[in-house]
């Protein structure tokens, strides 16, 4: 069984802190991907990165940077947090070729 | 710009009714469609599509995809109160690097009463 965990479930920060999110994969995937989640827009993807030391933007990058140097973890990081990037952060990972990504439980982020 | 949506946005019925979500895409690059169910937590895979009319059916759930006419349609018979739950449609589209990324739609929110 895939096994994709996320380092926390609640978070809370202040506007201004610098924030990491970690995810980690047990199952060799190559590729993985960090969304938002937010009501009346659904997943949208930030970053995703198809190999170690490879990333690439997704659809809403700004305020965000990513780092993989290790094929098994993906971090998400705010550099400096503001109340907009309050949201339900959603890791997830798949094997190069395939069609299914496995998601992680998800960190739910507050930015006071 | 590709976008995919979903509709109804929610829906509440019966135990035993039938439901019908749907989700239509206009993307470049279409590779395959995606059905997801997220109930508290992280999305569980359903269904992946990538022919047209070849239906999918796991349980009382069934899945079909048009491409000439770019959508989709989840279906569940004799709902349950389990099956309650916000279902995601994805779209994965082809980048010019080779790689494959995801687009979803906003999700249909389901709620079945007892």
């Amino acid at each position: 069984d895939v096994k994709v965990t996320q380092s926390s479930r609640y978070l809370v920060k202040r506007t201004g802190e610098k924030v990491f999110l970690e995810c980690v994969q047990d199952m060799d995937h190559e590729n993985m991907f960090w969304y938002r989640q937010d009501p009346g827009l659904g997943l949208r993807l930030i970053y995703f990165s198809y190999d170690v030391k490879m990333k690439e933007k997704g659809d809403i990058p700004e305020g965000y940077s990513v780092s993989r140097e290790k094929k098994e973890r993906f971090s998400l990081i705010l550099e400096s947090a503001s109340t907009n990037q309050t949201s339900m952060y959603l890791c997830a990972s798949r094997l190069w070729g395939t069609d299914t990504q496995y998601f992680g439980p998800g960190t739910r982020l507050t930015v006071l | 710009e590709d976008k995919v949506v979903q509709s109804p946005l929610s829906l509440v019925v019966h135990e035993g009714d039938t439901v019908t979500l749907n989700c239509s895409y206009e993307v470049t690059n279409f590779r395959s469609l995606l059905w997801y169910k997220q109930e508290k937590k992280a999305p569980t895979f359903l269904f992946m599509l990538t022919s047209s009319g070849i239906e999918k059916k796991s349980g009382r759930l069934s899945s079909i995809l048009d491409k000439k006419e770019l959508f989709s349609i989840l279906n569940i018979t004799a709902t349950q109160t389990g099956d309650s739950a916000v279902y995601l449609c994805a779209v994965e589209v082809i980048m010019a690097s080779g790689t494959y990324k995801y687009i979803f739609g906003t999700g249909t929110r389901l709620k079945v009463l007892a």
